[in-house]
């Protein structure tokens, strides 16, 4: 029953470094989310995807890509990491049905 | 970017006393949701509301969906130790799958 998992969990990138991080529910979800969580701000969201190979931006999308090949994955890449993106990560899933579930979150580091 | 307005920001509390947090918004949302969040962990459903004036409980959890449909209350009766935690709001926008959350709020209880 594993819901909605992350991965990696931790991670810490070199300001110009890339990297994806990976996202994957199995609960048949249509919809998914990347947030980004910052202390004061709560969380915002960065892209979504209301379908395999959709994808839309969010509030705070400058700086990510996102794709959405499969329907149970939705991945979000950094292209040249910024001390900026230092964060915390979380993905979501949802259907039009159910509300959004939450993955335990990536803590990303750019120094 | 849109976020809620959630208040207050934080909250100590003595053990057994009965809690309140609100957030409001300039937009209309067809959906209310509140979330807890443990350190380390992603956010976890407490309560979902679906129509305006919607009274819902879970345990001693009570949330209302306002009638005005921009705004949205949670609380929490008889606190205990373990409600410690942050509290996050989430709106979902009309006419879309975008879910806006509030900045939350923190609450410590008190032994």
């Amino acid at each position: 029953n594993a819901g909605v998992t992350q991965t990696p969990k931790f991670r810490v990138l070199k300001t110009g470094q890339s990297m994806t991080l990976l996202c994957a529910q199995d609960m048949n979800h249509e919809y998914m989310y990347w947030y980004r969580q910052d202390p004061g701000m709560g969380l915002r969201l960065i892209h979504y995807s209301v379908g395999e190979g959709t994808t839309a931006k969010g509030e705070v999308p400058d700086g990510y890509n996102v794709s959405r090949l499969k329907k149970q994955n939705f991945l979000l890449g950094l292209e040249s990491a910024a001390p900026s993106q230092t964060s915390v990560y979380f993905c979501a899933s949802s259907t039009t049905e159910t509300q959004a579930f939450f993955g335990q979150g990536t803590r990303l580091t750019v120094v | 970017g849109q976020q809620l307005n959630q208040s207050p920001q934080s909250m100590f509390i003595q053990e057994g006393e009965d809690v309140s947090m609100n957030c409001t918004s300039s937009s209309i949302f067809n959906t209310w949701l509140w979330y807890k969040q443990d350190p380390g962990e992603g956010p976890v459903l407490l309560i979902a509301l679906y129509k305006a004036g919607e009274l819902t409980s879970n345990g001693r959890l009570t949330a209302q969906f306002g009638i005005t449909r921009k705004d949205s209350f949670l609380n929490i009766s008889a606190s205990i130790p373990s409600d410690v935690g942050i509290y996050f709001c989430a709106g979902q926008i009309s006419g879309t799958y975008k879910y806006i959350f509030g900045t939350g709020t923190r609450l410590k209880v008190l032994a």
